[in-house]
Protein backbone atom coordinates (compact mmCIF):
# COMPACT_ATOMS: atom_id res chain seq x y z
CA UNK A 1 0.00 0.00 0.00
CA UNK A 2 1.76 2.84 -1.34
CA UNK A 3 -0.42 5.67 0.65
CA UNK A 4 0.58 9.14 -0.77
CA UNK A 5 3.29 9.38 -3.94
CA UNK A 6 5.05 12.85 -4.54
CA UNK A 7 7.32 13.19 -7.96
CA UNK A 8 10.10 14.43 -8.33
CA UNK A 9 11.62 13.81 -4.67
CA UNK A 10 14.11 16.41 -5.41
CA UNK A 11 14.46 19.24 -8.18
CA UNK A 12 16.68 22.54 -8.73
CA UNK A 13 14.77 25.13 -10.83
CA UNK A 14 16.52 28.56 -12.46
CA UNK A 15 14.69 31.49 -11.43
CA UNK A 16 11.44 32.22 -13.69
CA UNK A 17 11.79 28.50 -14.54
CA UNK A 18 8.14 26.42 -14.99
CA UNK A 19 7.62 22.85 -13.30
CA UNK A 20 4.57 20.68 -11.70
CA UNK A 21 4.68 18.38 -8.82
CA UNK A 22 2.33 15.57 -8.72
CA UNK A 23 0.86 13.68 -6.08
CA UNK A 24 -1.44 10.28 -6.51
CA UNK A 25 -2.58 9.06 -3.40
CA UNK A 26 -4.41 5.31 -2.94
CA UNK A 27 -6.62 5.30 -0.45
CA UNK A 28 -10.04 6.62 -1.95
CA UNK A 29 -9.56 9.66 0.41
CA UNK A 30 -11.74 12.46 -0.48
CA UNK A 31 -9.50 15.17 0.30
CA UNK A 32 -6.28 16.23 -0.39
CA UNK A 33 -3.64 19.25 0.60
CA UNK A 34 -0.46 20.76 -0.90
CA UNK A 35 1.72 22.43 2.29
CA UNK A 36 5.28 23.77 2.24
CA UNK A 37 7.79 23.74 5.27
CA UNK A 38 10.45 26.07 5.83
CA UNK A 39 12.65 26.35 8.89
CA UNK A 40 10.99 28.13 11.99
CA UNK A 41 7.74 28.72 9.71
CA UNK A 42 6.25 24.86 10.29
CA UNK A 43 4.05 23.59 7.65
CA UNK A 44 2.09 26.13 5.86
CA UNK A 45 -1.18 25.20 3.27
CA UNK A 46 -0.43 26.33 -0.07
CA UNK A 47 -3.73 24.70 -1.26
CA UNK A 48 -6.54 22.46 -0.57
CA UNK A 49 -8.73 20.28 -2.25
CA UNK A 50 -12.22 19.14 -0.42
CA UNK A 51 -13.01 17.35 -3.11
CA UNK A 52 -12.61 16.33 -6.65
CA UNK A 53 -13.61 19.45 -9.32
CA UNK A 54 -12.76 21.90 -6.21
CA UNK A 55 -10.23 23.47 -5.11
CA UNK A 56 -9.62 26.02 -2.69
CA UNK A 57 -6.35 28.80 -1.16
CA UNK A 58 -4.94 28.19 1.71
CA UNK A 59 -2.68 30.43 3.82
CA UNK A 60 0.09 31.04 0.67
CA UNK A 61 -1.15 30.50 -2.45
CA UNK A 62 0.51 33.20 -4.31
CA UNK A 63 2.87 32.11 -7.03
CA UNK A 64 1.51 28.66 -6.92
CA UNK A 65 -1.47 27.09 -9.18
CA UNK A 66 -3.36 23.30 -8.63
CA UNK A 67 -5.41 21.03 -10.37
CA UNK A 68 -6.85 18.18 -8.89
CA UNK A 69 -6.81 16.18 -12.09
CA UNK A 70 -8.93 13.38 -10.55
CA UNK A 71 -9.60 11.61 -7.33
CA UNK A 72 -6.69 10.26 -6.79
CA UNK A 73 -4.40 13.24 -8.12
CA UNK A 74 -3.82 16.52 -7.36
CA UNK A 75 -0.94 18.07 -8.80
CA UNK A 76 0.91 21.77 -7.58
CA UNK A 77 2.14 24.09 -10.36
CA UNK A 78 4.95 27.16 -9.81
CA UNK A 79 4.59 28.98 -13.50
CA UNK A 80 7.59 31.10 -12.45
CA UNK A 81 9.68 30.03 -9.60
CA UNK A 82 11.34 32.59 -7.65
CA UNK A 83 14.17 31.50 -4.71
CA UNK A 84 11.29 32.28 -1.97
CA UNK A 85 10.01 29.15 -3.14
CA UNK A 86 12.71 27.30 -2.20
CA UNK A 87 11.55 24.61 0.19
CA UNK A 88 10.04 21.08 1.34
CA UNK A 89 6.65 20.79 -0.17
CA UNK A 90 4.71 18.03 1.29
CA UNK A 91 1.03 16.60 -0.43
CA UNK A 92 -1.21 15.41 1.92
CA UNK A 93 -4.83 13.51 2.07
CA UNK A 94 -7.50 12.24 4.37
CA UNK A 95 -11.02 11.01 4.07
CA UNK A 96 -12.80 13.91 4.84
CA UNK A 97 -11.73 17.19 7.17
CA UNK A 98 -10.19 16.08 10.50
CA UNK A 99 -6.98 16.57 11.62
CA UNK A 100 -5.55 13.11 10.85
CA UNK A 101 -3.70 13.75 7.55
CA UNK A 102 -1.62 11.08 5.87
CA UNK A 103 1.42 12.91 3.88
CA UNK A 104 4.26 11.81 1.01
CA UNK A 105 7.66 11.68 1.62
CA UNK A 106 8.22 15.49 0.60
CA UNK A 107 9.47 17.10 -2.70
CA UNK A 108 12.94 19.12 -2.09
CA UNK A 109 12.62 22.42 -3.79
CA UNK A 110 15.74 24.68 -4.61
CA UNK A 111 15.56 27.64 -7.08
CA UNK A 112 19.06 29.29 -7.73
CA UNK B 1 -0.14 36.75 19.02
CA UNK B 2 0.40 33.15 17.20
CA UNK B 3 -2.55 31.00 17.22
CA UNK B 4 0.34 28.29 18.46
CA UNK B 5 3.71 28.54 20.24
CA UNK B 6 6.56 25.63 20.00
CA UNK B 7 9.80 25.41 21.53
CA UNK B 8 11.71 24.37 18.27
CA UNK B 9 14.52 23.50 20.72
CA UNK B 10 16.89 20.96 19.80
CA UNK B 11 16.14 19.17 22.82
CA UNK B 12 19.04 16.08 23.80
CA UNK B 13 18.24 13.94 26.29
CA UNK B 14 19.96 10.90 27.14
CA UNK B 15 18.28 7.35 26.42
CA UNK B 16 16.17 6.33 29.20
CA UNK B 17 15.02 9.30 30.51
CA UNK B 18 11.45 10.92 30.19
CA UNK B 19 10.71 13.86 27.78
CA UNK B 20 8.14 16.79 27.81
CA UNK B 21 7.40 18.73 24.53
CA UNK B 22 4.79 21.85 24.93
CA UNK B 23 2.91 23.87 22.75
CA UNK B 24 0.45 26.71 23.77
CA UNK B 25 -2.36 27.97 21.62
CA UNK B 26 -4.61 31.21 22.01
CA UNK B 27 -7.72 29.94 19.88
CA UNK B 28 -10.42 29.00 21.74
CA UNK B 29 -11.98 27.34 18.92
CA UNK B 30 -9.56 24.29 18.56
CA UNK B 31 -11.35 21.03 19.42
CA UNK B 32 -8.77 19.08 18.26
CA UNK B 33 -5.65 18.29 20.15
CA UNK B 34 -2.81 16.31 18.08
CA UNK B 35 1.03 15.26 18.30
CA UNK B 36 2.48 14.50 14.53
CA UNK B 37 5.86 12.78 14.69
CA UNK B 38 8.57 13.50 11.29
CA UNK B 39 10.94 11.68 10.86
CA UNK B 40 14.42 13.60 9.24
CA UNK B 41 13.58 13.57 5.04
CA UNK B 42 10.04 12.30 5.71
CA UNK B 43 6.61 13.39 6.12
CA UNK B 44 4.94 14.04 9.53
CA UNK B 45 2.89 10.99 10.74
CA UNK B 46 0.31 11.54 13.06
CA UNK B 47 1.20 9.65 16.64
CA UNK B 48 -1.61 11.30 18.88
CA UNK B 49 -4.63 12.65 19.10
CA UNK B 50 -6.92 13.99 21.37
CA UNK B 51 -10.31 15.96 22.13
CA UNK B 52 -10.42 16.37 25.88
CA UNK B 53 -8.66 17.57 28.72
CA UNK B 54 -6.35 15.26 30.66
CA UNK B 55 -4.49 12.93 29.81
CA UNK B 56 -4.49 9.95 26.69
CA UNK B 57 -1.95 7.29 27.09
CA UNK B 58 -0.80 5.19 24.07
CA UNK B 59 2.24 2.86 24.79
CA UNK B 60 5.19 5.23 26.13
CA UNK B 61 3.61 8.15 24.81
CA UNK B 62 0.93 10.06 26.31
CA UNK B 63 -0.69 13.24 25.30
CA UNK B 64 -1.88 15.91 27.65
CA UNK B 65 -4.31 18.58 27.55
CA UNK B 66 -5.48 21.56 29.82
CA UNK B 67 -8.13 23.62 27.83
CA UNK B 68 -8.14 26.25 30.41
CA UNK B 69 -4.83 27.04 30.66
CA UNK B 70 -4.55 26.19 26.74
CA UNK B 71 -1.60 24.25 27.00
CA UNK B 72 -0.76 20.93 25.18
CA UNK B 73 1.98 18.32 25.98
CA UNK B 74 3.40 15.27 25.11
CA UNK B 75 5.22 12.88 27.36
CA UNK B 76 7.58 9.83 26.36
CA UNK B 77 8.93 7.65 29.04
CA UNK B 78 11.67 5.70 28.43
CA UNK B 79 12.85 7.05 25.51
CA UNK B 80 14.81 5.28 22.99
CA UNK B 81 17.13 6.39 20.19
CA UNK B 82 14.29 5.66 17.65
CA UNK B 83 12.15 8.35 19.25
CA UNK B 84 14.83 10.90 17.60
CA UNK B 85 12.39 13.30 15.52
CA UNK B 86 11.02 16.40 15.33
CA UNK B 87 7.19 16.72 16.92
CA UNK B 88 4.87 18.54 15.92
CA UNK B 89 1.68 19.99 17.64
CA UNK B 90 -1.26 20.14 15.71
CA UNK B 91 -5.08 21.72 16.50
CA UNK B 92 -8.13 21.43 14.62
CA UNK B 93 -10.84 23.80 14.16
CA UNK B 94 -14.06 21.81 13.37
CA UNK B 95 -16.01 25.51 12.55
CA UNK B 96 -13.85 26.10 9.70
CA UNK B 97 -11.87 23.03 9.09
CA UNK B 98 -8.83 24.35 9.14
CA UNK B 99 -5.33 22.33 10.75
CA UNK B 100 -3.13 24.71 12.42
CA UNK B 101 0.46 23.30 13.07
CA UNK B 102 3.22 24.29 15.55
CA UNK B 103 6.72 24.69 13.89
CA UNK B 104 8.14 21.49 15.50
CA UNK B 105 10.55 20.92 18.50
CA UNK B 106 13.38 18.60 17.42
CA UNK B 107 14.51 15.49 19.87
CA UNK B 108 17.46 13.70 19.71
CA UNK B 109 17.75 10.77 21.67
CA UNK B 110 21.54 10.12 22.84
CA UNK B 111 22.53 6.38 23.37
Amino acid sequence: NAGVTQTPKFQVLKTGQSMTLQCAQDMNHNSMYWYRQDPGMGLRLIYYSASEGTTDKGEVPNGYNVSRLNKREFSLRLESAAPSQTSVYFCASNRDPSGELFFGEGSRLTVL
Amino acid sequence: QKEVEQDPGPLSVPEGAIVSLNCTYSNSAFQYFMWYRQYSRKGPELLMYTYSSGNKEDGRFTAQVDKSSKYISLFIRDSQPSDSATYLCAFFNFGNEKLTFGTGTRLTIIP
